[in-house]
Protein backbone atom coordinates (compact mmCIF):
# COMPACT_ATOMS: atom_id res chain seq x y z
CA UNK A 1 0.00 0.00 0.00
CA UNK A 2 1.00 3.43 -0.76
CA UNK A 3 2.67 5.76 2.08
CA UNK A 4 0.21 7.90 3.80
CA UNK A 5 0.16 9.03 7.24
CA UNK A 6 -2.32 10.83 8.93
CA UNK A 7 -1.65 13.45 12.36
CA UNK A 8 -2.82 13.09 15.08
CA UNK A 9 -5.00 9.92 15.37
CA UNK A 10 -6.86 10.73 17.89
CA UNK A 11 -7.87 14.05 19.19
CA UNK A 12 -10.47 15.53 21.73
CA UNK A 13 -11.11 19.37 21.18
CA UNK A 14 -13.59 22.43 22.63
CA UNK A 15 -16.54 23.69 20.27
CA UNK A 16 -14.92 26.83 18.68
CA UNK A 17 -11.37 25.53 18.70
CA UNK A 18 -9.44 25.46 15.43
CA UNK A 19 -7.98 22.39 14.61
CA UNK A 20 -6.02 21.11 12.16
CA UNK A 21 -5.39 17.47 10.50
CA UNK A 22 -2.28 16.64 8.28
CA UNK A 23 -1.85 14.18 5.87
CA UNK A 24 1.78 13.35 4.62
CA UNK A 25 2.65 10.78 1.34
CA UNK A 26 4.99 9.33 -0.02
CA UNK A 27 4.17 8.28 -3.08
CA UNK A 28 4.62 11.58 -5.05
CA UNK A 29 1.19 11.14 -5.79
CA UNK A 30 0.30 14.60 -7.44
CA UNK A 31 -4.19 14.04 -6.07
CA UNK A 32 -5.07 14.18 -2.50
CA UNK A 33 -8.25 13.95 -0.30
CA UNK A 34 -10.11 14.45 2.45
CA UNK A 35 -13.01 12.49 3.38
CA UNK A 36 -15.32 12.32 6.53
CA UNK A 37 -16.91 8.77 7.30
CA UNK A 38 -20.36 9.08 9.87
CA UNK A 39 -22.63 6.18 10.91
CA UNK A 40 -25.85 6.49 7.58
CA UNK A 41 -23.55 8.34 5.43
CA UNK A 42 -20.58 6.84 4.27
CA UNK A 43 -17.24 7.98 2.78
CA UNK A 44 -18.03 12.29 2.09
CA UNK A 45 -15.51 13.91 0.01
CA UNK A 46 -14.73 17.50 2.20
CA UNK A 47 -11.82 19.17 -0.33
CA UNK A 48 -9.29 17.65 -2.69
CA UNK A 49 -6.17 18.46 -4.43
CA UNK A 50 -5.26 18.33 -7.77
CA UNK A 51 -1.13 19.64 -7.29
CA UNK A 52 0.57 21.81 -4.84
CA UNK A 53 -1.85 25.11 -3.86
CA UNK A 54 -4.44 23.82 -6.23
CA UNK A 55 -7.67 22.25 -4.49
CA UNK A 56 -11.31 22.55 -4.70
CA UNK A 57 -14.54 21.73 -2.68
CA UNK A 58 -16.44 18.56 -2.21
CA UNK A 59 -19.75 18.21 -0.96
CA UNK A 60 -19.50 18.90 2.50
CA UNK A 61 -16.95 21.68 2.62
CA UNK A 62 -18.55 24.29 4.83
CA UNK A 63 -16.45 24.77 7.70
CA UNK A 64 -13.24 23.59 6.47
CA UNK A 65 -10.64 24.87 4.62
CA UNK A 66 -7.09 23.17 3.00
CA UNK A 67 -3.54 24.04 1.98
CA UNK A 68 -1.25 22.24 0.11
CA UNK A 69 2.17 23.71 0.06
CA UNK A 70 3.79 20.69 -0.59
CA UNK A 71 3.61 17.62 -2.96
CA UNK A 72 3.75 15.64 0.10
CA UNK A 73 1.50 17.67 2.54
CA UNK A 74 -2.49 18.33 2.89
CA UNK A 75 -3.67 20.16 5.87
CA UNK A 76 -7.31 20.54 6.23
CA UNK A 77 -8.10 23.10 8.61
CA UNK A 78 -11.43 23.32 10.75
CA UNK A 79 -11.56 27.11 11.70
CA UNK A 80 -13.84 26.60 14.42
CA UNK A 81 -14.98 23.25 15.57
CA UNK A 82 -18.49 22.36 15.93
CA UNK A 83 -19.94 19.03 17.60
CA UNK A 84 -21.26 18.50 14.12
CA UNK A 85 -17.80 18.11 13.15
CA UNK A 86 -17.20 14.82 15.22
CA UNK A 87 -16.43 12.68 12.64
CA UNK A 88 -13.39 9.87 11.93
CA UNK A 89 -11.54 11.73 8.92
CA UNK A 90 -9.87 9.98 6.24
CA UNK A 91 -6.74 11.33 3.69
CA UNK A 92 -6.14 9.71 0.20
CA UNK A 93 -3.81 10.00 -2.39
CA UNK A 94 -3.57 8.92 -5.74
CA UNK A 95 -1.30 9.50 -8.79
CA UNK A 96 1.25 7.77 -11.09
CA UNK A 97 4.08 8.11 -8.83
CA UNK A 98 5.46 5.37 -6.60
CA UNK A 99 4.52 1.73 -6.61
CA UNK A 100 0.76 2.46 -7.07
CA UNK A 101 -1.25 1.26 -10.12
CA UNK A 102 -1.87 4.87 -12.04
CA UNK A 103 -4.83 6.59 -10.55
CA UNK A 104 -5.79 4.27 -7.67
CA UNK A 105 -6.59 5.78 -4.63
CA UNK A 106 -5.31 4.85 -1.15
CA UNK A 107 -6.14 5.90 2.16
CA UNK A 108 -4.85 7.07 4.95
CA UNK A 109 -5.19 5.17 8.58
CA UNK A 110 -8.02 7.84 9.41
CA UNK A 111 -7.97 10.47 12.48
CA UNK A 112 -10.87 10.08 15.11
CA UNK A 113 -11.88 13.95 16.38
CA UNK A 114 -14.25 14.64 19.07
CA UNK A 115 -15.48 18.45 19.47
CA UNK A 116 -17.18 18.73 23.05
CA UNK B 1 -23.12 13.31 -10.29
CA UNK B 2 -22.35 9.67 -11.11
CA UNK B 3 -24.71 7.14 -8.75
CA UNK B 4 -22.88 3.93 -7.03
CA UNK B 5 -25.15 1.69 -5.59
CA UNK B 6 -24.15 -1.86 -4.04
CA UNK B 7 -26.15 -5.06 -2.81
CA UNK B 8 -26.78 -6.37 -0.30
CA UNK B 9 -26.85 -3.68 2.34
CA UNK B 10 -25.89 -6.24 4.76
CA UNK B 11 -24.83 -9.62 4.38
CA UNK B 12 -24.72 -12.53 7.41
CA UNK B 13 -21.72 -15.76 6.45
CA UNK B 14 -21.49 -18.63 8.04
CA UNK B 15 -17.64 -19.20 7.85
CA UNK B 16 -16.44 -21.11 4.66
CA UNK B 17 -19.92 -20.17 2.49
CA UNK B 18 -19.69 -18.18 -0.80
CA UNK B 19 -21.04 -14.68 -1.50
CA UNK B 20 -21.41 -12.17 -4.17
CA UNK B 21 -21.64 -8.60 -4.04
CA UNK B 22 -22.43 -6.35 -6.60
CA UNK B 23 -22.22 -2.68 -7.53
CA UNK B 24 -23.88 -1.29 -9.71
CA UNK B 25 -23.16 2.20 -11.21
CA UNK B 26 -25.39 4.84 -13.98
CA UNK B 27 -22.41 5.94 -16.15
CA UNK B 28 -19.49 5.04 -17.65
CA UNK B 29 -16.43 4.63 -15.42
CA UNK B 30 -12.88 5.39 -16.25
CA UNK B 31 -11.62 3.25 -12.66
CA UNK B 32 -13.45 0.77 -10.66
CA UNK B 33 -12.03 -0.08 -7.17
CA UNK B 34 -13.18 -2.54 -4.27
CA UNK B 35 -11.89 -1.57 -0.52
CA UNK B 36 -12.79 -3.51 2.81
CA UNK B 37 -12.95 -1.45 5.41
CA UNK B 38 -12.35 -3.78 9.00
CA UNK B 39 -13.71 -3.85 11.78
CA UNK B 40 -10.49 -1.27 13.10
CA UNK B 41 -11.27 0.92 10.53
CA UNK B 42 -8.69 1.17 8.14
CA UNK B 43 -9.39 1.23 4.31
CA UNK B 44 -7.41 -1.74 2.12
CA UNK B 45 -7.56 -2.02 -2.00
CA UNK B 46 -8.69 -4.82 -2.97
CA UNK B 47 -9.03 -4.84 -6.58
CA UNK B 48 -8.43 -1.70 -8.72
CA UNK B 49 -10.68 -3.07 -11.86
CA UNK B 50 -12.62 -0.95 -14.52
CA UNK B 51 -12.82 -4.13 -16.66
CA UNK B 52 -12.51 -7.01 -16.97
CA UNK B 53 -11.97 -10.06 -13.84
CA UNK B 54 -9.34 -10.42 -11.22
CA UNK B 55 -8.14 -12.55 -8.58
CA UNK B 56 -6.42 -12.35 -5.20
CA UNK B 57 -6.61 -15.57 -2.83
CA UNK B 58 -9.91 -16.06 -2.16
CA UNK B 59 -11.43 -12.99 -3.43
CA UNK B 60 -12.22 -12.26 -7.21
CA UNK B 61 -14.13 -9.41 -8.96
CA UNK B 62 -15.36 -9.25 -12.35
CA UNK B 63 -16.17 -5.90 -14.08
CA UNK B 64 -18.61 -5.69 -16.94
CA UNK B 65 -17.85 -1.81 -18.07
CA UNK B 66 -20.29 -2.08 -20.52
CA UNK B 67 -23.49 -2.57 -18.69
CA UNK B 68 -22.17 -0.64 -15.60
CA UNK B 69 -21.64 -3.54 -12.80
CA UNK B 70 -19.37 -4.85 -10.69
CA UNK B 71 -19.11 -8.30 -8.62
CA UNK B 72 -16.90 -9.37 -5.80
CA UNK B 73 -16.90 -12.86 -5.05
CA UNK B 74 -15.44 -14.23 -1.57
CA UNK B 75 -15.06 -17.85 -1.37
CA UNK B 76 -14.56 -19.79 1.95
CA UNK B 77 -15.22 -17.19 3.55
CA UNK B 78 -13.47 -15.95 6.46
CA UNK B 79 -14.26 -14.62 10.15
CA UNK B 80 -11.34 -12.01 8.89
CA UNK B 81 -13.25 -10.80 6.05
CA UNK B 82 -15.95 -9.24 7.74
CA UNK B 83 -16.15 -5.77 7.67
CA UNK B 84 -17.86 -3.34 5.56
CA UNK B 85 -16.98 -2.77 1.06
CA UNK B 86 -16.97 -0.51 -1.04
CA UNK B 87 -17.04 -0.10 -4.46
CA UNK B 88 -15.77 3.50 -5.93
CA UNK B 89 -15.89 4.44 -9.21
CA UNK B 90 -14.44 7.47 -11.41
CA UNK B 91 -15.17 9.40 -14.09
CA UNK B 92 -12.71 11.93 -16.21
CA UNK B 93 -11.99 14.03 -13.21
CA UNK B 94 -10.06 12.71 -10.25
CA UNK B 95 -12.94 12.38 -7.61
CA UNK B 96 -13.99 9.09 -7.07
CA UNK B 97 -17.94 8.23 -5.59
CA UNK B 98 -18.53 5.75 -3.10
CA UNK B 99 -21.63 2.63 -2.24
CA UNK B 100 -22.97 3.12 0.39
CA UNK B 101 -21.09 -0.42 1.20
CA UNK B 102 -22.11 -3.93 1.89
CA UNK B 103 -21.53 -4.81 5.53
CA UNK B 104 -20.32 -8.49 5.78
CA UNK B 105 -20.21 -10.57 8.94
CA UNK B 106 -18.77 -13.97 9.04
CA UNK B 107 -19.81 -16.06 11.95
CA UNK B 108 -17.48 -19.19 13.35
Amino acid sequence: DAGITQSPRHKVTETGTPVTLRCHQTENHRYMYWYRQDPGHGLRLIHYSYGVKDTDKGEVSDGYSVSRSKTEDFLLTLESATSSQTSVYFCASMGQGGKSLPYEQYFGPGTRLTVT
Amino acid sequence: GIQVEQSPPDLILQEGANSTLRCNFSDSVNNLQWFHQNPWGQLINLFYIPSGTKQNGRLSATTVATERYSLLYISSSQTTDSGVYFCAVRRVDYKLSFGAGTTVTVRA
